[in-house]
């Protein structure tokens, strides 16, 4: 296993279009968050799935997102009409379920996203 | 809810010596996790070092350690002998174990982060 994978790396779009990056969580983990960091700045929690059930979603993710995972595996966030203040760089983590093993979060290498 | 608050912005260390970061956090529960997190210049964050809040003993990883305080809600990070791989934004964090329905999230709330500089 080669930990958390994040596609595409980087991403420029135009305002108003839509967006759309996958996650591939480390397979044994079935915990998966979704992180937005701006520049110099920490991450900032988005959602949180167990397995395929979105459980919790952060006040910052508005109706103009949203994540899927479908049979629990990979995930996506999609953002719709992509505004300025939407470049940043979303991050994906994964960890194995509470009370099992290690509580530490893995992170991917993140998606850059940036709105012109 | 809980804040986690790193006041250096930026730390600059010469190569072998050694630093502390710091950071403090704001909580009213009792058990939950606090973990270092280093981001290299575009590189992926990765785990230094965790410590549990039950536990009185400081966590140690090789050259990284921490001075976990917990009546004041402090948990300082020490790099001893310091590499010049060591560059890179560290980042505190804090994980609740709280229970809410029987079901335990495990969102991580973050610092700004501190930039570290090694300098030759």
């Amino acid at each position: 296993d080669t930990g958390v994978s994040q596609n595409p790396r980087h991403k420029i779009t135009k305002r108003g279009q839509n967006v759309t990056f996958r996650c591939d969580p480390i397979s044994e983990h079935n915990r998966l968050y979704w992180y937005r960091q701006t520049l110099g700045q920490g991450p900032e929690f988005l959602t949180y799935f167990q397995n395929e059930a979105q459980l919790e979603k952060s006040r910052l993710l508005s109706d103009r997102f949203s994540a899927e995972r479908p049979k629990g595996s990979f995930s996506t966030l999609e953002i719709q009409r992509t505004e300025q203040g939407d470049s940043a760089m979303y991050l994906c983590a994964s960890s194995f379920p509470m009370g099992v093993l290690s509580p530490e979060q893995y992170f991917g290498p993140g998606t850059r996203l940036t709105v012109t | 809810a809980q804040t986690v608050t790193q006041s250096q912005p930026e730390m600059s260390v010469q190569e072998a010596e050694t630093v502390t970061l710091s950071c403090t956090y704001d909580t009213s529960e009792s058990d939950y996790y606090l973990f270092w997190y280093k981001q290299p210049p575009s590189r992926q964050m990765i785990l230094v070092i965790r410590q549990e809040a039950y536990k009185q003993q400081n966590a140690t990883e090789n050259r990284f350690s921490v001075n976990f305080q917990k009546a004041a809600k402090s948990f300082s990070l020490k790099i001893s002998d310091s590499q010049l791989g060591d560059a890179a934004m560290y980042f505190c964090a804090y994980r609740s174990e709280l229970v809410s329905g029987g079901t335990s999230y495990g969102k991580l709330t973050f610092g700004q982060g501190t930039i570290l500089t090694v300098h030759p």
